[in-house]
């Protein structure tokens, strides 16, 4: 089955501690995405990518870095810098095209739930 | 910059009955697209329905309609018929395309509750 996947589930980060979350798709999508959702609020992006090996800041990318590496696959790193990092993270990826009439539809992973202890 | 708003926090409906979602939003673009997004408690979004700037008629997706009116900058989500497994968060979204890329503004959501 193609889709999305994010692991792990539920994450538990120290103070001072960088994590990883992962984001894997098998749907042979160009674009990928990374979102932040809190409380009560819809999502904002944190970071970008249109093809291997390039990627953009979304709104929110302070404290935060990503490799693109393979196209199936977009890490999320949560570094120290980031000072209120609870939340849940939302991998997303999306067939990329420059027509102006092209396609966008963005679809998901299940998601991953970080903790600061 | 463009904006999305979801003016109901939370909705309800009785099982059965139809009920509209608002959204609005604010943009200065003539070539977009809309889009209706569902989280269920498992928190995976799920996208329900999308709607063309460009195109006049409204999408219909089984039980869910929208009323897209360009010019009132209005994107409604209509569901029909509700059932117990349309419970959920409900985003509206907007792409945009800022810096020759495709992205998405979402709205804070509408939490709707299904009546048994």
């Amino acid at each position: 089955d193609g889709g999305i996947t994010q692991s792990p589930k539920y994450l538990f980060r120290k103070e001072g501690q960088n994590v990883t979350l992962s984001c894997e798709q098998n749907l042979n999508h160009d674009a990928m995405y990374w979102y932040r959702q809190d409380p009560g609020q819809g999502l904002r992006l944190i970071y970008y990518s249109q093809i291997v090996n390039d990627f953009q800041k979304g709104d929110i990318a302070e404290g935060y870095s990503v490799s693109r590496e393979k196209k199936e696959s977009f890490p999320l790193t949560v570094t120290s810098a980031q000072k209120n990092p609870t939340a849940f993270y939302l991998c997303a990826s999306s067939m990329w095209t420059s027509a102006i009439r092209g396609t966008d539809t963005q679809y998901f992973g299940p998601g991953t739930r970080l903790t600061v202890l | 910059a463009q904006t999305v708003t979801q003016s109901q926090p939370e909705m309800s409906v009785q099982e059965a009955e139809t009920v509209t979602l608002s959204c609005t939003y604010d943009t200065s673009e003539s070539d977009y697209y809309l889009f209706w997004y569902k989280q269920p408690p498992s928190r995976q979004m799920i996208l329900v329905i999308r709607q063309e700037a460009y195109k006049q008629q409204n999408a219909t997706e089984n039980r869910f309609s929208v009323n897209f009116q360009k010019a009132a900058k209005s994107f409604s989500l209509k569901i029909s018929d509700s059932q117990l497994g349309d419970a959920a968060m409900y985003f509206c979204a907007y792409r945009t395309r800022r810096d020759s890329n495709y992205q998405l503004i979402w709205g804070a959501g509408t939490k709707l509750i299904i009546k048994p």
